[in-house]
């Protein structure tokens, strides 16, 4: 079955601090991800997304990813987080053939302290 | 560019109304646009894919008599909440698909519905 996994429902980094966000995935065929950001109320913004080429992946606001089909991974990654990072942040799974849906995680609440 | 805009961004209505809410892609054409649904603290819940020219395709479990979509334009769907209920409050969100990009969804900003 397709699914997406954030292990993580809340993470707490210092401003300033490196961060990671964890993402795993089961995918029948070759997927397509993304990294998405929500802030409070707010709806989605994408951060960044992977289709095929360089595994290592450059998104806004700093952000970057890294797919690692031998783990099944698309993790997420700041080297230095700004308190207004702060926010909701989903993996989200897809294919090119649109009639299948993109699979979001359950999300991940990011928290900074000053 | 690939804009998407939702309206309203709020509403309150009372139990056994109708509420309709709009998804607007601004500087794009989008043939395929969908409707999801967030719980608080809760991921985005696929409620229906909705195709320009087409009946929306629903997923298992939502209601399509309950949650009618139109997409009648490129650049417009609409989602109903017939019959509103308090349990369906909640924030839905409106993506469209941006064929140009590689199959990749934008997203409007949500509408929040409040059933009393």
């Amino acid at each position: 079955a397709q699914s997406v996994t954030q292990p993580d429902i809340h993470i707490t980094v210092s401003e300033g601090a490196s961060l990671e966000l964890r993402c795993n995935y089961s995918y029948g065929a070759t997927p397509y991800l993304f990294w998405y950001v929500q802030s409070p109320g707010q709806g989605l913004q994408l951060l960044l997304k992977y289709f095929s080429g360089d595994t290592l992946v450059q998104g806004i606001k700093g952000f970057e990813a890294e797919f690692k089909r031998s783990q099944s991974s698309f993790n997420l990654r700041k080297p230095s987080v700004h308190w207004s990072d702060a926010a909701e942040y989903f993996c989200a799974v897809g294919a090119m053939n649109r009639d299948d849906k993109i699979i979001f995680g359950k999300g991940t609440r990011l928290h900074i302290l000053p | 560019g690939a804009v998407v805009s939702q309206h309203p961004s709020r509403v309150i209505c009372k139990s056994g109304t109708s509420v309709k809410i709009e998804c607007r892609s601004l500087d794009f054409q989008a043939t395929t646009m969908f409707w999801y649904r967030q719980f608080p603290k809760q991921s985005l819940m696929l409620m229906a894919t909705s195709n320009e020219g087409s009946k929306a395709t629903y997923e298992q479990g939502v209601e399509k008599d309950k949650f009618l979509i139109n997409h009648a334009s490129l650049t417009l769907s609409t989602l109903t909440v017939t019959s509103a209920h308090p349990e369906d409050s909640s924030f839905y969100i409106c993506s469209a698909l941006l064929e140009a990009r590689q199959e990749t969804q934008y997203f409007g900003p949500g509408t929040r519905l409040l059933v009393l």
